[in-house]
C-alpha cells in the first residue's frame, strides 16, 4: 500500500564519499521532488522534476544532482557529502504540481557522514 | 510564495479541541492555504487546505477569514497521535511557471498534547 518509497531509511557515508538515495512512487505522478531537512529545521526544496524536465533551485549546491530515469525512480546523487549535508533527504510526489494539489511524502532517508 | 506566520509552539490536552493560528497577511487572490504536519521522525503529510471557503475533511476543519489574511487549523478532539509540526504553507504555482507546486516551508508550529 506503500506510494512514496525511500531507501534507505538510514545511510552512513564518509566524507567526501559518493552517495545515492532513491525515491520510487507508485502514484504514477508527473512531479517528483527532493527535500532536504537539516535538525530542527523545515523542509527546504532542493530540486524538483516535471516528467523529465529537471527544476534546480538557485541555492542548491552543484554537490547535489538527481536523476529520473522513468516515472516511478528518481534519485538523488550527493558527489562529495560533507558534514554539512547530514540531514533527512525527504522525497515528495504531485500529480501535475497544480496548485490545489496535495503532495505525498516518502518516510525519508536519514544521512549521517561521517 | 507568500510568507506565512505561526506560533512557534502550542499545548493541549488529549480529547480537547486545538486551534492552529496562521497568519498570512500578503496573500495573493490566487494562493491556496495548505495545511502539513510532521509527525516525530516521519515525511510530511498532508492535512488540509483550501482557497475562499471553509473546509472540513476527516482529519481537521480549516477556518479561513473573509479578508484571507489569515486562517486556522482545528482539529476537533486532539489525540496522543495529533503531536506533530503543523506547518501553514501558501501555494501559488503561477509564479515563475516552473514552480510546478513546491512548497515552501516556515518554521511550523510544535503541537504538544497532553494526557
Amino acid at each position: 500500500d506503500a506510494m512514496v518509497i525511500q531507501n534507505p531509511r538510514y545511510q552512513v557515508t564518509q566524507f567526501g564519499k559518493p552517495v545515492t538515495l532513491s525515491c520510487s512512487q507508485t502514484l504514477n505522478h508527473n512531479v517528483m521532488y527532493w527535500y532536504q531537512q537539516k535538525s530542527s529545521q523545515a523542509p527546504k526544496l532542493l530540486f524538483h522534476y516535471y516528467d523529465k524536465d529537471f527544476n534546480n533551485e538557485a541555492d542548491t549546491p552543484d554537490n547535489f544532482q538527481s536523476r529520473r530515469p522513468n516515472t516511478s525512480f528518481c534519485f538523488l546523487d550527493i558527489r562529495s557529502p560533507g558534514l554539512g549535508d547530514a540531514a533527512m533527504y525527504l522525497c515528495a510526489t504531485s500529480r501535475d504540481g497544480g496548485k490545489g494539489e496535495t503532495q505525498y511524502f516518502g518516510p525519508g532517508t536519514r544521512l549521517l557522514v561521517l | 510564495d507568500a510568507k506565512t506566520t505561526q506560533p512557534n509552539s502550542m499545548e493541549s490536552n488529549e480529547e480537547e479541541p486545538v486551534h492552529l493560528p496562521c497568519n498570512h497577511s500578503t496573500i495573493s487572490g490566487t494562493d491556496y492555504i495548505h495545511w502539513y504536519r510532521q509527525l516525530p521522525s516521519q515525511g510530511p503529510e498532508y492535512v488540509i487546505h483550501g482557497l475562499t471557503s471553509n473546509v472540513n475533511n476527516r482529519m481537521a476543519s480549516l477556518a479561513i477569514a473573509e479578508d484571507r489574511k489569515s486562517s486556522t487549523l482545528i482539529l476537533h478532539r486532539a489525540t496522543l497521535r495529533d503531536a506533530a509540526v503543523y506547518y501553514c504553507i501558501l501555494r501559488d504555482v503561477n509564479a515563475g511557471g516552473t514552480s510546478y507546486g513546491k512548497l515552501t516551508f516556515g518554521q511550523g508550529t510544535i503541537l504538544t498534547v497532553h494526557p
